[in-house]
């Protein structure tokens, strides 16, 4: 059974920095790109950031991109997001996603239950 | 980026009524369409990939069609589960894009 559990999400003051982690099981992590994808509240979804399998080519939304930074350890089947310098609009609910092949022009078909970023003083 | 507009915003159906969720893109996707279902306070679910194709475990009374720029997201015969926001998605051009979601309630 696959299963992303995510953690790392909390409250965080503007400018700071929080890492995001997904630890990944039931499949061969690293056959697959992975993606962050976030939903602010009450809003619809908005894809953040890709990762491939094997080559670990990054990709971002230009709303995020030179501030964070996405990586995977298939030693350890986890995922990360490194987020810097967080700004109010980044508050939502980060969810991973497994994609279905190695590519990150994949379609996403699993989702992890997501973890809560808060940016606000 | 390739915009994905969802009509209607909201329906509102009975259980058992046939529901027709629409998706439509900026410019052509060819089949790289997905639809994804959320329920409230869960993670999304996907549903269709391809625009056409049920991802595994998906009850056959969900089916999608569609290319280019229109698609199509239908469910034969509504079941209390499926009262939910769903979204469309496509793969064809980056960055991947969502429309912004219809959500089905119950009548």
């Amino acid at each position: 059974e696959v299963q992303l559990l995510e953690s790392g999400g909390g409250l965080v003051q503007p400018g700071g920095s929080l890492r995001l982690s997904c630890a990944a099981s039931g499949f061969t992590f690293n056959r697959h790109a992975m993606s962050w994808v976030r939903q602010a509240p009450g809003k619809g979804l908005e894809w953040v950031s890709a990762i491939s399998g094997t080559s670990g080519s990054t990709y971002y939304a230009d709303s995020v991109r030179g501030r964070f930074t996405i990586s995977r350890a298939d030693s350890k089947n986890t995922l990360y997001l490194h987020m810097n310098s967080l700004r109010a609009e980044d508050t939502a609910i980060y969810y991973c996603a497994k994609q279905g092949a190695l590519q990150v022009g994949a379609t996403i078909v699993y989702w992890g239950q997501g973890t809560l970023v808060t940016v606000s003083s | 980026e390739v915009v994905l507009t969802q009509s209607p915003a909201t329906l509102s159906l009975s259980p058992g009524e046939r529901a027709t969720l629409s998706c439509r893109a900026s410019q052509s996707v060819s089949t790289y369409l997905a639809w994804h279902q959320q329920k409230p306070g869960q993670a999304p679910r996907l549903l269709i990939y391809d625009a056409s194709n049920r991802a595994t475990g998906i009850p056959a009374r969900f089916s999608g069609s569609g290319s280019g720029t229109d698609f199509t997201l239908t469910i034969s015969s509504l079941e209390p589960e499926d009262f939910a926001v769903y979204y469309c998605q496509q793969r064809s051009a980056w960055p991947p894009t969502f429309g912004q979601g219809t959500k089905l309630e119950i009548k």
